[in-house]
């Protein structure tokens, strides 16, 4: 059981290349997203997903699209990629039940010069 | 939407002292309230939650206050160590159509002295 796993770790990009952040979680969860981190910001949502199939905008999508592939995997890519999208990326699932914790993967320290 | 501020942005104490991280919210709709603690250079992980109908609760030295009048909620951490130095966020959570949406605060960088 490996919880939430991403990649890459680490990336650098230059202005305008495009890439894909991987995202896998193998515990049955339905919800599912993807946060930016960045100093004195906190985690800001970019885009989730409820449920297999559905995506939807978070407070920061501009610049970003996602994919929902299955119910284990949510993708998330960058077009054409600017510094103002330096950052730390997390992806995140919720548990099913109640108990509504949220488990991150270890995070995309993405660069773009 | 939803707006969670959080204070103090740093905080350093002397091991053994007591810590104490406040938020607001702005949405009286929220009714799930967690914390969460990230290690330098680790992903967050969940150390305490509160949901709207408890008004505090405990697990061990760490604590956590909810006042729904005011919108407001807080982490108390006692007895201080060195390991509890990290950065701590806090969130409130909405469940809009049955989806969970978490708004998390700026975070709070926690220094403990030894």
């Amino acid at each position: 059981n490996a919880g939430v796993t991403q990649t890459p770790k680490f990336q650098v990009l230059k202005t305008g290349q495009s890439m894909t952040l991987q995202c896998a979680q193998d515990m049955n969860h339905n919800s599912m997203y993807w946060y930016r981190q960045d100093p004195g910001m906190g985690l800001r949502l970019i885009y989730y997903s409820a449920s297999e199939g559905t995506t939807d905008k978070g407070e920061v999508p501009n610049g970003y699209n996602v994919s929902r592939l299955n119910k284990r995997e949510f993708s998330l890519r960058l077009e054409s990629a600017a510094p103002s999208q330096t950052s730390v990326y997390f992806c995140a699932s919720r548990t099913p039940t109640t108990n509504e914790k949220l488990f991150f993967g270890s995070g995309t320290q993405l660069s773009v010069l | 939407g939803e707006n969670v501020e959080q204070h103090p942005s740093t905080l350093s104490v002397q091991e053994g002292d007591s810590a104490v991280i406040k938020c607001t919210y702005s949405d009286s709709a929220s009714n799930y309230f967690p914390w969460y603690k990230q290690e330098l250079g680790k992903r967050p992980q969940l150390i305490i939650d509160i949901r709207s109908n408890v008004g505090e609760k405990k697990d061990q030295r760490i604590a956590v206050t909810l006042n729904k009048t005011a919108k407001h909620f807080s982490l108390h951490i006692t007895e201080t160590q060195p390991e509890d130095s990290a950065v701590y966020f806090c969130a409130a959570s909405i469940r809009p159509g049955g989806y969970q949406k978490v708004t998390f605060g700026i975070g709070t960088k926690l220094q403990v002295i030894p």
